[in-house]
């Protein structure tokens, strides 16, 4: 059971560039998110979804798009990375109404 | 917007003491949740207290809530050295707009030393 796993850990983008994190679950749960972590700022949520298919904007959604095809995967893309998206990114997924599991994180710098 | 907040920012005990953290929000929730964040990792979740719920026990883990006061304290109870992380608070304010959105505070570092 590994619950859930994110790919690349580590990424160093040039400004422009376009990269997809990819965010995989196996405990079957509908609810997923993307979220951010910097430096005195704690988590805050960039989109969310409720189920395959459905996708919904967090509280720092900008500069970011989401896809939900199956129901055990979560994708995050940058289109076009600048260095204020430099950051550590964390999927997570739930039942609804209870305690998040998170991924491992990776660590995007954008130069 | 950060809706919760935690207190202290930084704690630092010696190992078999007990530690306290605080945790203050503005708007009625569903829920209030605890996590673990170890250096470089993913959060763990800890324990899950309901609105309903006035305090919870998990093993050297306790929670309280106060919803009159939208307060919860986080209480760990002869620390180890492997305690050692940071803590968040996160608070749910329910189902809205068909989703759930569990807003974070900027936690609390805690260092327990040997």
């Amino acid at each position: 059971n590994a619950g859930v796993t994110q790919t690349p850990k580590f990424r160093v983008l040039k400004t422009g560039q376009s990269m997809t994190l990819l965010c995989a679950q196996d405990m079957n749960h509908e609810y997923m998110y993307w979220y951010r972590q910097d430096p005195g700022m704690g988590l805050r949520l960039i989109h969310y979804s409720v189920g395959e298919g459905t996708t919904a904007k967090g509280e720092v959604p900008d500069g970011y798009n989401v896809s939900r095809l199956k129901k055990q995967n979560f994708l995050l893309g940058l289109e076009s990375a600048a260095p204020s998206q430099t950051s550590v990114y964390f999927c997570a997924s739930s039942y609804s109404l209870q305690g998040r599991v998170f991924g491992s994180g990776t660590r995007l710098t954008v130069v | 917007s950060q809706q919760g907040e935690e207190d202290p920012q930084a704690l630092s005990i010696q190992e078999g003491e007990n530690a306290t953290m605080n945790c203050s929000y503005k708007t009625s929730i569903n829920n209030l949740q605890w996590y673990r964040q170890n250096s470089g990792r993913g959060l763990v979740h800890l324990i899950l207290i309901r609105s309903n719920e006035r305090e919870k026990h998990s093993g050297r883990l306790r929670v309280t809530l106060d919803t009159s006061k939208k307060s919860s304290s986080l209480l760990i109870t002869a620390s180890r050295a492997a305690d050692t992380a940071s803590y968040f608070c996160a608070t749910d304010a329910g189902v809205t707009g068909g989703g759930n959105k569990l807003t974070f505070g900027t936690g609390t570092q805690l260092k327990v030393e040997l």
